[in-house]
């Protein structure tokens, strides 16, 4: 079945730099890639996804890169803000159509 | 107010007692999904169900238990057999086929 591995799991940065979370994926017919932020005592909330026929996608402060080949993705977020603090979840849905985590990654930014 | 709901939001458990956790969607989702949190091990999935009167096991689906007899509900039965059932427990729907998948607050679960 499908494995997603997420690293780091916790990343420290200083407001206004940028925030890199890299992920990878074992089964090459995953098609859909979404991230998920989870605030301290709340639920995960969708930011971004991607599916396979593109290979990056921003939202403003917020993107994602595919790399089908080497099956892995990445969220980058730049000029972190503090309330970019949270556990951020990677996730794969298989070919059963169900969804995968990652570890999560704690990002804490620095004021 | 549309969403998914899950009850109650604490729960404290005796050992050897089942308990049932409640989750309920109005989005008129048909895959609703059950997911285990414990720190530093990420979300991880216990059961799943794509249609009504079916569902699935996850990665961890020893000792719990479900049932899908309606759309809208997805309860999640934590029974004496799971030999560590302290955990925050995640419900969530999505239309399937790489939809968003909503996420209930979570019920917090502690076994005393």
């Amino acid at each position: 079945g499908e494995n997603v591995e997420q690293h780091p799991s916790t990343l420290s940065v200083q407001e206004g730099d940028s925030a890199v979370i890299k992920c990878t994926y074992s089964d090459s017919a995953s098609n859909y890639f979404p991230w998920y932020k989870q605030e301290l005592g709340k639920r995960p909330q969708l930011i971004i996804d991607i599916r396979s026929n593109v290979g990056e996608k921003k939202d403003q402060r917020i993107a994602v890169t595919l790399n089908k080949t080497a099956k892995h993705f990445s969220l980058h977020i730049t000029e972190t803000q503090p309330e970019d603090s949270a556990v951020y979840f990677c996730a794969a849905e298989d070919s059963s159509y169900k969804l995968i985590f990652g570890s999560g990654t704690r990002l804490l930014v620095r004021p | 107010d549309g969403g998914i709901t899950q009850s109650p939001k604490y729960l404290f458990r005796k050992e050897g007692q089942n308990v049932t956790l409640s989750c309920e969607q109005n989005l008129n989702h048909d895959a609703m999904y059950w997911y285990r949190q414990d720190p530093g091990q990420g979300l991880r999935l216990i059961y799943y169900s794509q249609i009504v009167n079916d569902f699935q096991k996850g990665d961890i689906a020893e000792g719990y238990s479900v049932s899908r007899e309606k759309k809208e509900s997805f309860p999640l039965t934590v029974t004496s057999a799971q030999k560590n059932p302290t955990a925050f427990y995640l419900c969530a729907s999505s239309s399937g086929f790489s939809g968003e998948a909503f996420f209930g607050q979570g019920t917090r679960l502690t076994v005393v």
